[in-house]
């Protein structure tokens, strides 16, 4: 396994457009997460899934956010009516469920609203 | 509400000289605490954590952690930094076994030659 894909690696937009983003988690994981990271800040949480159930979800999250993760593998992030405050980097990170499991983050989509 | 701060924006060290980054924390309970290592284009590795027990947490390429609750401190030790420890470090809090994370907004170190 090499670990947490996602695509595209870089996005640039339009605003107003809409954006869908992928992560393919490590295949025995069943919790997968979201986070958005703008320049110089932290991640900051956006939600996470069990299996194909979403969790949680934070009041980051506006309604123009979607995230889904129909078959309890992939997940896909979908941002629509895109703004410029929207330029970020979109992490996922899987793990197993339990106390001690590591999560393992991928190397995050760039997106660019213009 | 939980917050973590992390004091240092910017700090520099000699190659070989020691190293702490300050984290601290705001949580009512004992939290989950992590260090994560970021380097320009790579995605977020994961240094140490703590869940319980010994306080003193070891981690890899030679990091270490303290978790003082009476401080509500989680800091970051190395005792001899490389040239290649030059990164952006997190400090992060979890408030239950999920990775639903608080982080704070990280220090960058710069090593000297």
């Amino acid at each position: 396994d090499t670990g947490v894909s996602q695509d595209p690696r870089h996005k640039i937009t339009k605003r107003g457009q809409n954006v869908t983003f992928r992560c393919d988690p490590i295949s025995e994981h069943n919790r997968l997460y979201w986070y958005r990271q703008t320049l110089g800040q932290g991640p900051e949480f956006l939600t996470y899934f069990q299996n194909e159930a979403q969790l949680e979800k934070s009041r980051l999250l506006s309604d123009r956010f979607s995230a889904e993760r129909p078959k309890g593998s992939f997940s896909t992030l979908e941002i629509q009516r895109t703004e410029q405050g929207d330029s970020a980097m979109y992490l996922c990170a899987s793990s197993l469920e339990g106390v001690g499991q590591e999560a393992f983050f991928g190397q995050g989509t760039r997106l660019t609203v213009v | 509400a939980q917050s973590v701060t992390q004091p240092d924006i910017h700090i520099t060290v000699s190659e070989g000289a020691s190293l702490e980054l300050r984290c601290n924390y705001s949580y009512g309970a004992t939290p989950y605490l992590f260090w994560y290592v970021q380097s320009p284009g790579q995605g977020l590795q994961l240094l140490l954590k703590y869940f319980s027990g010994d306080t003193l947490v070891q981690g890899i390429k030679g990091f270490e952690a303290e978790f003082k609750r009476s401080q509500s401190s989680f800091n970051l030790r190395k005792p001899s930094v490389h040239w290649s420890d030059a990164a952006e470090y997190f400090c992060a809090v979890g408030m239950d076994s999920s990775y639903k994370l608080i982080f704070g907004s990280g220090t960058r170190l710069l090593v000297r030659p």
